[in-house]
C-alpha cells in the first residue's frame, strides 16, 4: 500500500535551516514526490518535484532557499535562511496509475 | 499567468446536491488533466477525482465513488464537480489543481497549480 509519512510538526529559528522529511512506504522507494506549501486559509502552492535520485525541479518563483534531496525511501525538503513567511503547512504528494494520488499527513512548520 | 478559480460552495443539507466549478485561465486548458482535492476543517489534503485533458478518462476516490461526478467543458475552460447525496463528512474546502504533465490520460504527474478553494458545508 502506497503511503506517505510526515512528522506532524517541526520548528526552527529565524535565519536557520530546517529539513522536513517525507517517507515512502515499503516497496515504493523509487517513486518521485512533490512538495507543496500551504499557509492558513490559503490554497496550497507547488514547491517542487523531487525524484528518487535527488534531482528536483521547482515551481514558478520558488526561491533558491528551498531545495530537495533523497535517500532511499526518504524525501527531504530543506528550507534555508528561514523567514517568518515560511511558517506554514508542508505536504508531500505522490501518484501512480493504480492508487492515483496520495498525500502525506502534512508537517506544520513553526518559525521561532 | 495560470489561474484556477473555484466557485459554487455553500451550506447544504445532508442528502442534497451541489455543483462546484473551477474556471481556468492563463494556459491551454484543453491540454491538461485536472483534479479535485478537498480538505476537511483542520485536516490534511484528500484527493477526490481526476479527469483527463479530453474528458475521456475519469477516476474517483473510494470515498466519493458513485456520488460525485467530475466533468469539464473545454470550450468554457471550466472544470466541474457534481456532488450528490452529500454527507456531513463531505464538509471541506474543495480545490481544483492542474496536473503538470500535458496531454496525460491518468495520474502520472504532480500538481503544479492550485486554486484558492471553495467551502462546502453539509449540515442540517
Amino acid at each position: 500500500q502506497l503511503v506517505l509519512t510526515q512528522s506532524p510538526s517541526a520548528s526552527a529559528s529565524l535565519g536557520a535551516s530546517v529539513k522536513l522529511t517525507c517517507t515512502l512506504s515499503s516497496g515504493h522507494s523509487s517513486y518521485a514526490i512533490a512538495w507543496h506549501q500551504q499557509h492558513p486559509e490559503k490554497g496550497p502552492r507547488y514547491l517542487m518535484k523531487l525524484n528518487s535520485d535527488g534531482s528536483h525541479s521547482k515551481g514558478d518563483g520558488i526561491p533558491d532557499r528551498f531545495s530537495g534531496s533523497s535517500s532511499g525511501a526518504e524525501r527531504y525538503l530543506t528550507i534555508s535562511s528561514l523567514r517568518s513567511e515560511d511558517e506554514a503547512d508542508y505536504y508531500c504528494q505522490t501518484w501512480d496509475t493504480a492508487i492515483h494520488v496520495v498525500f502525506g499527513g502534512g508537517t506544520k512548520l513553526t518559525v521561532l | 499567468q495560470v489561474q484556477l478559480v473555484e466557485s459554487g460552495g455553500g451550506v447544504v443539507q445532508p442528502g442534497r446536491s451541489l455543483r462546484l466549478s473551477c474556471a481556468a485561465s492563463g494556459f491551454p486548458f484543453s491540454s491538461y488533466t485536472v483534479h479535485w482535492v478537498r480538505q476537511a476543517p483542520g485536516k490534511g489534503l484528500e484527493w477526490v477525482a481526476v479527469i483527463s485533458y479530453d474528458g475521456s478518462t475519469k477516476y474517483y476516490a473510494d470515498s466519493v465513488k458513485g456520488r460525485f461526478t467530475i466533468s469539464r467543458d473545454n470550450s468554457k475552460n471550466t472544470l466541474y464537480l457534481q456532488t450528490n447525496s452529500l454527507r456531513a463528512e463531505d464538509t471541506a474546502v474543495y480545490y481544483c489543481a492542474r496536473a503538470a504533465l500535458p496531454l496525460d490520460y491518468g495520474t502520472n504527474s504532480e500538481f503544479d497549480y492550485w486554486g484558492q478553494g471553495t467551502l462546502v458545508t453539509v449540515s442540517s
